[in-house]
């Protein structure tokens, strides 16, 4: 079953605090991506994994990293969180430039 | 330039009726169009793609059609039904080295 699974399905934290978002993938996917979504601005790339330990900045890197030391596995680290980093984040994965499939997405409220 | 524009952000049609939503892309090397569909509170789901060895792909009551010369792409829903009521995303990426690239979303609603 190719499931992109996304831990935690929501999140409150406090401003400065740091936030860990979880995503696995089943599908052996080489790529994976991190996604923030906000009402008007689509899906923007924060960061993308080419494989493990192979990760690359996208639009919205700022306030951001990643870790990836699984293929299957792929982390977003908030270090002192900010209220402007409230958000819906997604994680997908894709073999190769081609179609993306996202996990369920995680609503972060950073107060 | 890496930009997709996405029109009309909002689409009001009567059921039965057609929808069409039309994106614009920057990068000429872009060969990969997908469209996904987002339903509300869910995750952006591939619903139909076209890759730039064709100018038409059609299925299930979709079709998109792609226009390289002008660097536009469009999505068809004929005969549209409540349930397609959602928002739709269009992308398009390249080759490796780059990565999808999305508009900004079309809210299509179809009213009875």
């Amino acid at each position: 079953d190719m499931k992109v699974t996304q831990m935690p399905r929501y999140l409150i934290k406090r401003m400065g605090e740091n936030v860990l978002l979880e995503c696995g993938q089943d599908m052996s996917h080489e790529t994976m991506y991190w996604y923030r979504q906000d009402p008007g601005l689509g899906l923007q790339l924060i960061y993308i994994s080419y494989d493990v330990d192979s990760n690359s900045e996208g639009d919205i890197p700022k306030g951001y990293r990643v870790s990836r030391k699984k293929r299957e596995h792929f982390s977003l680290i908030l270090d002192s969180a900010k209220t402007n980093q409230t958000s819906v984040y997604f994680c997908a994965s894709s073999r190769g430039q081609n179609t993306l499939y996202f996990g369920a997405g995680t609503r972060l409220s950073v107060l | 330039g890496e930009q997709v524009e996405q029109l009309p952000s909002i689409l009001r049609v009567q059921e039965g009726s057609s929808a069409s939503i039309n994106c614009t892309y920057e990068n000429s090397a872009s060969n990969y169009f997908p469209w996904y569909k987002q339903e509300p509170g869910e995750n952006p789901k591939l619903i139909i793609d076209i890759r730039s060895n064709m100018e038409r792909k059609q299925t299930q009551g979709l079709i998109v059609l792609l226009d390289k010369k002008a660097k536009r792409f469009s999505l068809h829903i004929t005969d549209t039904q409540p349930g397609d009521s959602a928002m739709y995303f269009c992308a398009a990426s390249g080759n490796s080295g780059t990565y999808q690239r999305f508009g900004t979303g079309t809210k299509l609603q179809v009213v009875p």
